[in-house]
């Protein structure tokens, strides 16, 4: 089955910076990636999507980029906020009935 | 527009004592339905999911069970609680094809 894996763990930026999460998968059949974001004691929510018939997507400050051939897709969060921080969870999906995380990264922005 | 509804917020069982959590979906009809359950500061572990009523696959061994009684309804059951069985339980739903899952707002259990 399809394996995902996401770095870093943990991630630090000062306010105002960039930060990079990346993830890899394993199955080259997979065909939709989400980004889900989870504050403290929350449910993950959507924040970005990518399906892979594209490259690239963004939406403000967000983007997210998916390199077939390599078999990785990255989240770029751009003039980082203290709302920012949480945890960050990829996940690629083959079929539609199965979606398969990544471990997660949880993300401080300091102010 | 689709809501997801689950329930309770909070739990606290005793060991060995039974569990009945139920989710249901509005606004969609026919979706993909899933239960996850997540450890403290860690990831999702996808416990069940179903793609119709009565249609179960289940992903761990373990003593939860789920069900799906109705086309919008998921519930996820033990006979006996385990200590081990503490975490954030989190239901979701999902369309077909490239489409994303939509979670609910988690059963956080405890057991004693």
């Amino acid at each position: 089955g399809e394996n995902v894996e996401q770095h870093p763990s943990t991630l630090s930026v000062q306010e105002g910076d960039s930060a990079v999460i990346k993830c890899t998968y394993s199955d080259s059949a997979s065909n939709y990636f989400p980004w889900y974001k989870q504050e403290l004691g929350k449910r993950p929510q959507l924040i970005i999507d990518i399906r892979s018939n594209v490259g690239e997507k963004k939406d403000q400050r967000i983007a997210v980029t998916l390199n077939k051939t390599a078999k990785h897709f990255s989240l770029h969060i751009t003039e980082t906020q203290p709302e920012d921080s949480a945890v960050y969870f990829c996940a690629a999906s083959l079929t539609g009935n199965q979606f398969y995380f990544g471990t997660g990264t949880s993300l401080t922005v300091i102010p | 527009s689709q809501t997801i509804h689950q329930w309770p917020a909070t739990l606290v069982q005793p060991v060995g004592s039974p569990l009945s959590l139920e989710c249901t979906v509005e606004g969609t009809s026919n979706p993909n339905l899933y239960w996850y359950r997540q450890a403290a500061g860690r990831g999702l572990q996808l416990l069940f999911y179903s793609v119709g009523i009565g249609q179960i696959s289940s992903e761990v061994p373990q003593n939860l069970s789920a069900s799906r009684p109705q086309d919008r309804q998921f519930i996820l059951s033990s006979k006996k609680l385990l200590l081990s069985d503490s975490g954030f339980y989190l239901c979701a739903w999902g369309g077909q094809g490239t489409q994303p899952q939509h979670f609910g707002d988690g059963t956080r259990l405890s057991i004693l």
